[in-house]
């Protein structure tokens, strides 16, 4: 089965600092790996996936992620954050197979200092 | 493009009562999911649909929770009786299909729908 853990319910850093979010994975056969966002009261937004292409994912402002196999990780990095960055990020593997629904880490929500 | 459809927004409900959520997904999508997203955690595949049959609906509960796409398109999530622990957000999300696919080999994106917020009190 598969699984995704996040490192840190909440994350807060400052208006143009470095953005890192943590996500490690279990999954027992090679992983689709993905990170969403979620705003207030709105619906899930994907912003890149891995699947088994390039190793370091861009996606979509200006975020990306570097999948490592030996660590089993999918972090998350944006070199400068917005204060619009502010949300939930979360991390999900695909299942394997014929079915393809997603499951989640537990997010993380990332805080913007001014 | 019309994006993912869900109605209610928000629905409150007394325990033991019954509630129904619609979802309608983009078109030409033939794969729909419906999950569950209780506050502070990330959502939880209920079931997915490929066309009007069944793939996966093994975390569905289905003493209380049903659903179903009769015609492959829109489709409608049920539960009945609703207990305290069904408060959550009841997100909807649809992509493309093809034979690979299947296979496991292509992935395509899912679209969200906003979500029906459920309040059972």
């Amino acid at each position: 089965a598969q699984s995704v853990t996040q490192l840190g319910s909440h994350v807060s850093v400052s208006e143009g600092a470095l953005v890192l979010l943590r996500c490690n994975y279990s999954s027992s056969v090679p992983p689709y790996l993905f990170w969403y966002v979620q705003y207030p009261n709105q619906g899930l937004q994907l912003l890149l996936k891995y699947t088994s292409a390039a190793t370091l994912v861009k996606g979509i402002n200006g975020f990306e992620a570097e999948f490592k196999k030996s660590e089993t990780s999918f972090h998350l990095t944006k070199p400068s954050a917005h204060m619009s960055d502010a949300a939930e990020y979360f991390c999900a593997v695909r299942a394997g197979g014929g079915a393809d629904g997603l499951t989640f880490g537990k997010g993380t929500h990332l805080i913007i200092q001014p | 493009e019309a994006g993912v459809a869900q109605s209610p927004r928000y629905k409150i409900i007394e325990k033991r009562q019954s509630v129904a959520f619609w979802c309608n997904p983009i078109s030409g999508h033939a794969t729909l999911y419906w999950y569950q997203q209780i506050l502070g955690q990330g959502p939880k595949l209920l079931i997915q649909f490929q066309n009007n049959g069944v793939v996966d609906d093994s975390q569905l509960p289905k003493d209380r929770f049903s659903a179903e796409r009769l015609k492959g398109v829109d489709s409608t999530l049920k539960i009945q009786p609703a207990k305290l622990e069904d408060s959550a957000v009841y997100l909807c999300a649809s992509s493309l299909d093809s034979p690979y696919l299947r296979a496991g080999k292509e992935h395509y994106e899912q679209y969200f729908g906003p979500g029906t917020r459920l309040t059972v009190t």
